[in-house]
């Protein structure tokens, strides 16, 4: 249980492209998806929280128009990386809970901005 | 600044030994604290978490807490190789599912066959 699935798994851009990265829990509702970041040999950091039907909360630093968080429903997130450019190259890892203690993560997304 | 602390390693620990991972935590409102394995270039995988003080066991891995002291450690008894990987601590405030996590920079501990 607890599974927890990103598309795309990898995707290369030009700059200046958009590119929506899906997150979806597969085998539970979760109330709350986050978004972390992950640059080379860094730790993961936390870009932003969206509780399904409201706005997401982003953290300090993280521009909002230019990272389109949409939580439509129980089981789908979306992160959307506007005008991309060579510095959002980074592994986009999402999770997602339920309420308890645990988060789940997904598999991560890979973007590499040319 | 909400700010969690590992030795970044690398670690290396014979095979069979026990591997000792700490962590310590800067922000006292933290309620749960969380144990995660990354191998490289993918995403993490939950170990276990804890949030009370003391010592919580599961299979080879025990985690213990010291609020006092704002520590948290993981220990892995009978290392494996397969157990190489880098080792994050995370730390969330509240006690339910709200709060993203806070990462540290991860611990890289080598088992040596």
């Amino acid at each position: 249980g607890a599974v927890v699935s990103q598309h795309p798994s990898r995707v290369i851009c030009k700059s200046g492209t958009s590119v929506k990265i899906e997150c979806r829990s597969l085998d539970f509702q979760a109330t709350t998806m986050f978004w972390y970041r992950q640059f080379p040999k860094k730790s993961l950091m936390l870009m932003a929280t969206s509780n399904e039907g409201s706005k997401a909360t982003y953290e300090q630093g993280v521009e909002k128009d230019k990272f389109l968080i949409n939580h439509a429903s129980l089981t789908l997130s979306t992160l959307t990386v506007t005008s991309a450019h060579p510095e959002d190259s980074s592994f986009y890892i999402c999770s997602a809970a339920s309420g308890k203690e645990t988060q789940y993560f997904g598999p991560g997304t890979r973007l590499l901005v040319l | 600044q909400k700010e969690v602390e590992q030795n970044s390693g690398p670690l290396s620990v014979p095979e069979g030994a026990i591997a000792s991972l700490n962590c310590t935590y800067s922000d006292r409102g933290s309620q749960s604290f969380f144990w995660y394995r990354q191998y490289s270039g993918k995403s993490p995988e939950l170990i276990m978490f804890i949030y009370s003080n003391g010592d919580k066991e599961d299979g080879r891995f025990t985690a213990q807490l010291n609020k006092a002291s704002q520590y948290v450690s993981l220990l892995i008894r009978d290392s494996q190789p397969s157990d190489s990987a880098t080792y994050l601590c995370a730390a969330k405030q509240s006690g339910g599912g709200a709060d993203g996590l806070t990462f540290g920079k991860g611990t890289h501990l080598i088992i040596q066959p």
